[in-house]
């Protein structure tokens, strides 16, 4: 059954330090989704993507957050200068029709750890 | 904005059924949906509804009501895989197309 990939699983930074947390979505799914989970907290929107572009951005996808789409099958999020309250698990998603409330899947997440 | 409730923690024992609800706040109404997170694994999409009433799939069922801003997961048959979290996520109609989750629903299971 296809999958999410993501890597690395786990990522260890130093505050200020730049970080390229990287996706494979699904080979047929055209929209592309990051999102975070602080520990014990609820899973948070970053960013959707579509057609080479941002379609949408939170609050938290501030200037220091990047993604890009550098090939036919890798997404990438990239974060500037973290900081420390950037420790978190990222998950990458992807949809096939755009409607991600009606199903994604889900990688299987990047645990950022910023010192 | 969105804001959605749902109950920090449900214990049951192995073979019994549990509950868990969400009520929601939204502007308008698309559709909730539920996904199921063990521990230091990634959500994975169990269930959606747009419309009133009950979704069956296997031991899992989800209702809605839109008129009462609220839905339930309904886990049967409890299985000691079944200890994990439980999000409910809703998206309002109009706007974003990015689904808002509750905070989770931790599910204990005893044998």
């Amino acid at each position: 059954e296809p999958e999410v990939t993501q890597t690395p699983s786990h990522q260890v930074t130093q505050m200020g330090q730049e970080v390229i947390l990287r996706c494979v979505p699904i080979s047929n799914h055209l929209y592309f989704y990051w999102y975070r989970q602080i520990l014990g907290q609820k899973v948070e929107f970053l960013v959707s993507f579509y057609n080479n572009e941002i379609s949408e951005k939170s609050e938290i996808f501030d200037d220091q957050f990047s993604v890009e789409r550098p090939d036919g099958s890798n997404f990438t999020l990239k974060i500037r200068s973290t900081k420390l309250e950037d420790s978190a698990m990222y998950f990458c998603a992807s949809t096939k029709t755009g409607l991600p409330v009606r199903e994604q899947f889900f990688g299987p997440g990047t645990r950022l750890t910023v010192l | 904005g969105q804001s959605l409730e749902q109950p920090s923690e449900v214990t049951a024992v192995e073979g019994a059924i549990v509950q868990i609800n969400c009520t929601y706040q939204t502007s308008g109404f698309y559709g909730l949906s539920w996904y199921q997170q063990h521990d230091g694994g990634a959500p994975t999409f169990l269930s959606y509804n747009a419309l009133d009433g009950l979704e069956e799939t296997g031991r899992f069922s989800s209702f809605l009501s839109r008129s009462d801003s609220y839905g339930y997961l309904l886990l049967q048959e409890l299985q000691m895989k079944d200890s994990a979290s439980y999000f409910c996520a809703v998206r309002a109609s109009g706007g974003s197309y990015i689904p808002t989750f509750g905070r989770g629903t931790s599910l204990i299971v005893h044998p």
